[in-house]
């Protein structure tokens, strides 16, 4: 089976740093994904990881441990934007679709 | 580009109705999905489709049907709606090499908000 763990909810201060963390179990593993999805609208790609270690994209980097199955998606100099909800996604072993957690709605405040 | 377009963006049916959502994508990619998101829910598969008169089942495939005759299209299918259904349905895309490392994400359409009552 799948299973993926993130928390709920988080809150932040404009210009600080936040970690969102995401555990999962799954049959097979081809790779983990982070979207960011604002209220009413399509999730888009911000990140992948296949490989252990640290992917950095400007503000925003994500971590993976496949040994501990530990990701973990790191906001740099946050912004009012940034407010939305971000969704791990692992890739398994069979289909190609995508395995999704609930999502983590970030708040961010002034 | 357009990239994935979804049709209608709303749509509210009576229990038993059926309908079909449409999906279609410009970007040449073999892979295309869809989804549905329920409030405080991740996404869940419903069906997925790796090329054109190939389609196989997701996560939640009952209650719904697809079929992918063209590169392009993937139409979603409700045959009798059911409460159940009241959902958001997304539409995603992708290019993947079948056998070889994938790390192409998968492109959302704007989703199709869907009422049963």
């Amino acid at each position: 089976g799948q299973n993926i763990d993130q928390p709920t909810e988080m809150t932040a201060t404009e210009g600080a740093i936040v970690q969102i963390n995401c555990t999962y179990q799954t049959s097979g593993f081809n790779g983990l994904f982070w979207y960011q999805q604002h209220a009413g609208e399509a999730p888009t790609f911000l990140s992948y990881n296949v490989l252990d270690g640290l992917e950095e994209k400007g503000r925003f980097s994500s971590f993976l441990s496949r040994s501990k199955g530990y990701s973990y998606l790191l906001l740099k100099e946050l912004q009012m934007k940034d407010s939305a909800s971000y969704l791990c996604a692992v890739r398994g072993g069979g289909a190609d679709g995508l395995t999704f957690g609930k999502g983590t709605h970030l708040i961010i405040q002034p | 580009n357009a990239g994935v377009t979804q049709t209608p963006k709303f749509r509210i049916l009576k229990i038993g109705q059926s309908m079909t959502l449409q999906c279609t994508q410009d970007m040449n990619h073999n892979y295309m999905y869809w989804y549905r998101q329920d409030p405080g829910m991740g996404l869940k598969l419903i069906y997925y489709s790796v090329g054109a008169g190939i389609t196989d089942k997701g996560e939640v495939p009952n209650g719904y049907n697809v079929s992918r005759s063209t590169t392009e299209d993937f139409p979603l299918r409700l045959e009798l709606a059911a409460p159940s259904q009241t959902s958001v349905y997304f539409c995603a895309s992708s290019y993947s090499l079948r056998g070889g490392r994938n790390n192409q994400p998968q492109h959302f359409g704007d989703g199709t908000r869907l009422s049963i009552l």
